[in-house]
């Protein structure tokens, strides 16, 4: 299996554009995370799912932010409007289950100018 | 409060030579303590898994010790390399409908010849 895939890796976009950031899981894997890391606060959950459904998305910053898991094999997590603050590393994760050990993606860095 | 501590919050050691990190969290109901490597520009790699009944676990050179009555743990490196050079996080999950995890600021480890 090639891992948890992650595009694109770099993103640069300006302030107030859409950006949209994708996820593929590893096969058979039903849960998926999404994270956000920067040097000031971390890495942070941002949203949960288990067998598509959202679970928990408590860590999602605000309405700007959604994410989507339209089936087993893909997510995306879309900003709309982007903002500076927003610049991060973006992670996927996926395991078996929520217990179980997380596989990370490569990540995707944000850079909103 | 669910919060997890992580000290110290760098290191330097010498290649051969042994160190210990550090964890102490407060989340509660408690589900499992997780330490993860990160390597710089990279996802998170899981290290150890260990929950409530567990004391101890080893990954190699890595082993991870939990008190969960003094909610602490650590993670001892034994006859460090230079690939361990990067940075420790140390990761509780609490029982709870969703997934609450709580993650602590990391230690940075550097490794010198």
């Amino acid at each position: 299996d090639a891992g948890v895939i992650q595009s694109p890796r770099h993103e640069v976009t300006e302030m107030g554009q859409e950006v949209t950031l994708r996820c593929k899981p590893i096969s058979g894997h039903n849960s998926l995370f999404w994270y956000r890391q920067t040097m000031m606060r971390g890495l942070e959950l941002l949203i949960y799912f288990n067998n598509n459904v959202p679970i928990d998305d408590s860590g999602m910053p605000e309405d700007r932010f959604s994410a989507k898991m339209p089936n087993a094999s893909f997510s995306t997590l879309k900003i709309q409007p982007s903002e500076p603050r927003d610049s991060a590393v973006y992670f996927c994760a996926s395991s078996w289950t929520r217990d179980y050990e997380q596989y990370f993606g490569p990540g995707t860095r944000l850079t909103v100018t | 409060k669910n919060q997890v501590e992580q000290s110290p919050q760098s290191l330097i050691i010498l290649e051969g030579k042994n160190c210990t990190l550090q964890c102490n969290y407060t989340v509660s109901p408690f589900s499992n303590l997780r330490w993860y490597k990160q390597d710089t520009g990279r996802g998170p790699v899981s290290l150890t898994i260990m929950t409530f009944s567990e004391n101890t676990k080893s990954n190699g050179r890595y082993t991870a010790t939990l008190d969960a009555d003094t909610k602490q743990s650590s993670l001892h490196i034994t006859a460090s390399q230079l690939s361990d050079s990067a940075s420790y996080i140390c990761v509780v999950s609490a029982k709870a409908a969703g997934n609450m995890l709580t993650f602590g600021g990391g230690t940075r480890l550097m490794v010198k010849p």
